[in-house]
């Protein structure tokens, strides 16, 4: 069973403050998204991650897929209230039929 | 293209009442999901069809759980009868599969957000 773990679970920080979340598996996943899902809304797609090593920045947010394609990382510079929100990492399961989610980073940047 | 529609966004009811959640996806998506969210236990997978055929339901809670497909612009997902430890926040989300290039998304509705009194 493929499995996503997401570290922290919760995450309080002030306005301007940069931080990372990590999600991690035991298992090779062929890609890993990121989605944010702001309060009452549902997911929405950051990013998608293809390649083992691969870096992709979107404004102030850096996304890595590790060198073994099993796990993932976002760092957010600066962070903003605007950031506030559930991150959530995803794969495509081994059947390529349906998502793998992580339990989330609940997120919340303090103005 | 309006993106996967949901209805209703909120719903209250009483125990024991029968509840009709419906999903309507995104045009040209073979794949439909309906999650569950709770503070608790997060974003779980209840059942997902492939070209409108359930291909794996074992997320479904119980049998007071079903779920139907019938045409590719149409879901429900129906609790009968409800209960109060079934109040959360329900999720549709389209794609097309998964695996298959190029990379897709999961398209998710804003949700049906159930309480059960």
């Amino acid at each position: 069973t493929q499995l996503l773990e997401q570290s922290p679970q919760f995450l309080s920080i002030q306005e301007g403050e940069n931080l990372t979340v990590y999600c991690n598996s035991s298992s090779v996943f062929s890609s890993l998204q990121w989605y944010r899902q702001e309060p009452g809304e549902g997911p929405v797609l950051l990013v998608t991650v293809v390649t083992g090593g691969e870096v992709k920045k979107l404004k102030r947010l850096t996304f890595q897929f590790g060198d073994a394609r099993k796990d993932s990382s976002l760092h957010i510079t600066a962070a903003q209230p605007g950031d506030t929100g559930l991150y959530l990492c995803a794969g495509p399961d081994n059947y390529g039929q349906n998502f793998v989610f992580g339990p989330g980073t609940r997120l919340s940047v303090l103005p | 293209d309006a993106g996967v529609i949901q209805s209703p966004r909120h719903e209250v009811t009483e125990m024991g009442q029968e509840v009709t959640l419906r999903c309507k996806p995104i045009s040209g998506h073979n794949s439909l999901f309906w999650y569950r969210q709770t503070m608790m236990r997060g974003l779980e997978l209840l059942i997902y069809f492939n070209n409108n055929v359930p291909i794996d339901d074992s997320g479904m809670p119980e049998d007071r759980f079903s779920a139907k497909m019938p045409n590719a612009s149409f879901s429900t997902l129906k609790i009968q009868p409800s209960e109060p430890r079934d109040s959360a926040v329900y999720f549709c989300a389209s794609s097309l599969a998964p695996g298959s290039p190029p990379i897709t998304e999961a398209f998710f509705g804003q949700g049906t957000r159930l309480t059960v009194v």
